[in-house]
């Protein structure tokens, strides 16, 4: 069965402390891995895509890594506005599959 | 958000009505899907079109039903509601022309229904 987990759920940080979530997946036939952010009440932005393992993108303050089995998205010296949940979804076949989301929250 | 417009933002209904949720793009995207977001699931496919008329099962999708008479609009039903469908629906979009390619689906701003 097609499977993605993410981990931790939940991530306190203060700013300028830098971490990295977790994205494992099961999946047959992996097409592409995506990572989204999503704030309170709006629908999920695209952040990355990802096709293949030791493919890396980044954008401002982030970083997504893919391996054979995972994924990381790295926050380098993350500030309040960085406070979201970040999805990660693998497409396989013609749909995505989500993982519940790391809750993030980046204190001043 | 993009080109694509769900309707109502919010709705409260009771258990047995049917109830009907719109999504409305202007990209002209062929592809277009139906999730439910709930704590501790994530997001769910419910049901998905892609093109006029085409449509098929998601994950979750017993109880609902869909419809894609043009391409702008892919509406949702609730055939009878119940509480577990208590959620928020989000509608998503996407083109094979440039699908996956760096854009991912587009997703709508969400629906939160609520069935008391």
């Amino acid at each position: 069965e097609d499977q993605v987990t993410q981990s931790p759920e939940a991530l306190r940080l203060q700013e300028g402390e830098s971490s990295s979530l977790n994205c494992s997946y099961t999946v047959s036939g992996l097409r592409g891995l995506f990572w989204y952010r999503q704030d309170p009440g709006k629908g999920p932005e695209f952040l990355f895509t990802l096709y293949s393992a030791g493919e890396e993108k980044e954008k401002e303050r982030l970083k997504a890594t893919l391996t054979k089995k995972e994924s990381f998205l790295h926050i380098t010296a993350p500030k309040p506005e960085d406070s979201a949940t970040y999805l990660c979804a693998v497409q396989t076949g013609g749909k995505l599959i989500f993982g519940q989301g790391t809750e993030l929250s980046v204190k001043p | 958000d993009a080109g694509i417009t769900q309707s109502p933002r919010h709705k409260v209904t009771e258990t047995g009505t049917p109830v009907t949720l719109r999504c409305h793009q202007t990209e002209n995207h062929r592809y277009m899907y139906w999730y439910r977001q709930d704590p501790g699931h994530g997001l769910r496919l419910i049901h998905y079109s892609y093109g006029v008329k085409d449509t098929d099962k998601g994950e979750v999708s017993d109880g609902y039903s869909v419809s894609r008479s043009k391409t702008e609009d892919f509406l949702l039903t609730l055939e009878s509601a119940t509480s577990s469908q208590t959620s928020v629906y989000f509608c998503a979009i996407s083109d094979p022309s440039d699908r996956f390619k760096d854009h991912g689906y587009t997703f709508g701003s969400g629906t939160r229904l609520t069935v008391v």
